[in-house]
């Protein structure tokens, strides 16, 4: 079965700090997309960052990173140098099919507060 | 980058009237929509996804009468919710993608309507 795991209802971490939201993932599928969405409060979807099944690399946008680790199935989030405006819900989504056809199971969230 | 704008943002009513959300890609043309539920804290669960021009696909356990959904063209989706009760009440949310699709690209989501069904 398809899934997405998120294990951390809440998170805090203190302004400035780095914080590793988890995600880990189930799929038979040998091509899916890993993404990560913010959600404020007002309610709108943030895209933040984006890996690809086959990509070697761990992606990167300014201050996220994904740590893609293929054999474990998980694809954890690191924020860098929180910051007050990080509060937020954090999203952890997997594309399932192919990427004209295909969509998005979420996971069940995180609720991130930054403390100052 | 490509905004989706979603109709009306928040609305109030009483039981048992229809209620129509609008879902309208405004620099893009969407040839697929989804519509989401959320309720408060939770995770967006998917209702139903649409592709302009034919049916909505709905997910298990989505009551098609209950959950309209037309995708009559490109820029515009639309969610109705027909006969709305109390329990219908959650926040809404579309999300629509492009014809031409790269596998780093993410869906597009509106802002959200929020539902509260007196």
């Amino acid at each position: 079965a398809q899934k997405i795991t998120q294990t951390q209802p809440g998170m805090f971490v203190q302004e400035k700090e780095a914080v590793t939201l988890d995600c880990t993932y189930d799929t038979s599928d040998q091509s899916y997309g890993l993404f990560w969405y913010k959600q404020p409060s007002s309610g709108e979807m943030i895209f933040l960052i984006y890996q690809g099944s086959y990509d070697e690399q761990n992606a990167t946008e300014g201050r996220y990173s994904l740590n893609f680790q293929k054999a474990r199935k998980s694809a954890n989030l690191v924020i860098s140098a929180s910051q007050l405006g990080d509060s937020a819900m954090y999203f952890c989504a997997m594309r399932i099919g192919s990427s004209n056809t295909g969509k998005l199971i979420f996971g069940q969230g995180t609720t991130l507060q930054v403390k100052p | 980058g490509a905004v989706v704008s979603q109709h009306p943002s928040w609305v109030i009513c009483k039981s048992g009237t229809s209620v129509k959300i609008e879902c309208r890609s405004l620099d893009f043309q969407a040839t697929t929509m989804f519509w989401y539920r959320q309720f408060p804290k939770q995770s967006l669960m998917l209702m139903a996804t649409s592709n302009e021009g034919s049916k909505a696909t709905y997910e298990q356990g989505v009551e098609k009468d209950k959950f309209l959904i037309n995708h009559a063209s490109l820029t515009l989706s639309t969610l109705t919710v027909t006969s709305a009760h109390p329990e219908d009440s959650s926040f809404y949310i579309c999300s629509a993608r492009g014809g031409q699709t790269f596998s780093n690209q993410p869906q597009h989501f509106g802002d959200g309507t929020r539902l509260s069904i007196l």
